[in-house]
């Protein structure tokens, strides 16, 4: 079984500041790990993956991600956040194996103030 | 372009009724997935289809049904049985031994 926890549904920043989005994952075995953002009334966009390659996987818009075994951790980072970025954003998780469902957070939905 | 196209946007229904969402993609892929969203609760599975004449429950399949009978459409009957059918439903697709899903721009369905 796998599981996705992120860690606070809203999350408020100024813009400039440093964005910090928390996900942690429950997996039986090693797993993809993906993050999405969504905005209004939109369908999801992947942002990065981790595919156990790099743990610091890069991805669209500034974002990064590292990969944390020993705390299963896939935390999403940007050094300063832009208007634009204020969205919804969902870690999804999936095992390596074939055609593997992926299983979703809760979403965190970031404001950006000016 | 290659991509998922979701039909309709918006749809509006009377409490009782069936309807169907539509699902097309162009991606060549095999793997086809219906979720649903509501505020606060994320992306949930409602079924999922790995190849064509076959598809699969998900964790909240009661109250829906599906058909794949083209690789390229995966149609998502609501049924009169579905409690709570207001909701944004999300159609996506993977590639063969592909890692991420692809997803189209979404049905939100409103019943009234």
């Amino acid at each position: 079984a796998q599981s996705v926890t992120q860690l606070g549904s809203h999350v408020s920043v100024s813009e400039g500041a440093l964005v910090l989005l928390r996900c942690n994952y429950s997996s039986s075995v090693p797993p993809y790990l993906f993050w999405y953002v969504q905005y209004p009334n939109q369908g999801l966009q992947l942002l990065l993956k981790y595919t156990s390659a790099a743990t610091l996987v890069k991805g669209i818009n500034g974002f990064e991600a590292e990969f944390k075994k020993s705390e299963t951790s896939f935390h999403l980072t940007k050094p300063s956040a832009h208007m634009s970025d204020a969205a919804e954003y969902f870690c999804a998780v999936s095992p390596i194996s074939g055609y593997s469902t992926l299983t979703f957070g809760k979403g965190t939905m970031l404001l950006v103030s000016p | 372009d290659g991509g998922i196209t979701q039909s309709p946007k918006y749809l509006f229904r009377k409490e009782g009724q069936n309807v169907t969402l539509s699902c097309e993609q162009n991606l060549n892929h095999d793997a086809m997935y219906w979720y649903r969203q509501d505020p606060g609760q994320g992306l949930r599975l409602i079924y999922y289809s790995q190849i064509v004449n076959d598809f699969q429950k998900g964790d909240i399949a009661e109250g829906y049904s599906v058909s794949r009978e083209k690789k390229e459409s995966f149609p998502l009957t609501v049924t009169s049985a579905q409690k709570n059918p207001t909701a944004f439903y999300l159609c996506a697709s993977q590639p063969p031994a592909g890692t991420e899903a692809f997803f189209g721009q979404g049905t939100r369905l409103t019943v009234v």
